[in-house]
């Protein structure tokens, strides 16, 4: 079983800086990585699949990069609307089986 | 527009049985792996289940193997999660999803184990 670590737990960043998150798989995942934000009381929204490709609707400052097990996730220039949690997920060719790390919220700091 | 809609949750009682539903309009259901994605109170996200185009391929989490059964009926573009042998911490919110790369998410539908 592939286990998804995220870091930081919690990131505490001013409105306009870069935010960096973190994700691990305890195996290789290829590139089969994807990023999530939530909002309260809100369905996960797709931001990343594939490691690096933005989902339709995603605004630039929204960047993935990694391959194999180390993944991270940039904002480069934090807007009020992207205080959320944010998730990873790897998902397998097949069986397309998907695991999420445990989350990182991003807070005003 | 894609839309995914879940029902179904309700409150029960440990050792009870639920069947949820998800109903799928926009995209042509019977194209796309379907699964089921959970989330407790204040907690992460936990896939559940998934389900193949045809019905013909099913997968479960270890936390539920043996007690929840995944099925879909393409031509009411619905998928369905039979719940059985409820504990309390299958408490959560259930989400269908479409399989990525294209994934959409419903809003969920809360299911509560309680006595």
């Amino acid at each position: 079983e592939i286990v998804m670590t995220q870091s930081p737990a919690t990131l505490s960043v001013s409105p306009g800086e870069r935010a960096t998150l973190s994700c691990r798989a305890s195996q290789s995942v290829s590139s089969n990585l994807a990023w999530y934000q939530q909002k309260p009381g809100q369905a996960p929204r797709l931001l990343i699949y594939g490691a690096s490709t933005r989902a339709t609707g995603i605004p630039a400052r929204f960047s993935g990069s990694g391959s194999g097990t180390e993944f991270t996730l940039t904002i480069s220039s934090l807007q009020s609307e992207d205080f959320a949690v944010y998730y990873c997920q790897q998902y397998n060719n097949w069986p397309p089986t998907w695991t999420f790390g445990q989350g990182t919220k991003v807070e005003i700091k | 527009e894609v839309q995914l809609v879940e029902s179904g949750g309700v409150v029960v009682q440990p050792g009870g049985s639920l069947r949820l539903s998800c109903a799928a309009s926009g995209f042509t259901f019977d194209d796309y792996t379907m699964h089921w994605v959970r989330q407790a109170p204040g907690k992460g996200l936990e896939w559940v289940s998934l389900i193949s185009w045809d019905g013909g391929s099913t997968y479960y989490a270890d936390s539920v193997k043996g007690r929840f059964t995944i099925s879909r009926d393409n031509s009411k573009n619905s998928l369905y999660l039979q719940m059985n042998s409820l504990r309390t911490e299958d408490t959560a919110l259930y989400y269908c999803a479409k399989d990525l790369p294209t994934t959409a998410w419903g809003q969920g539908t809360l299911v509560t184990v309680s006595s």
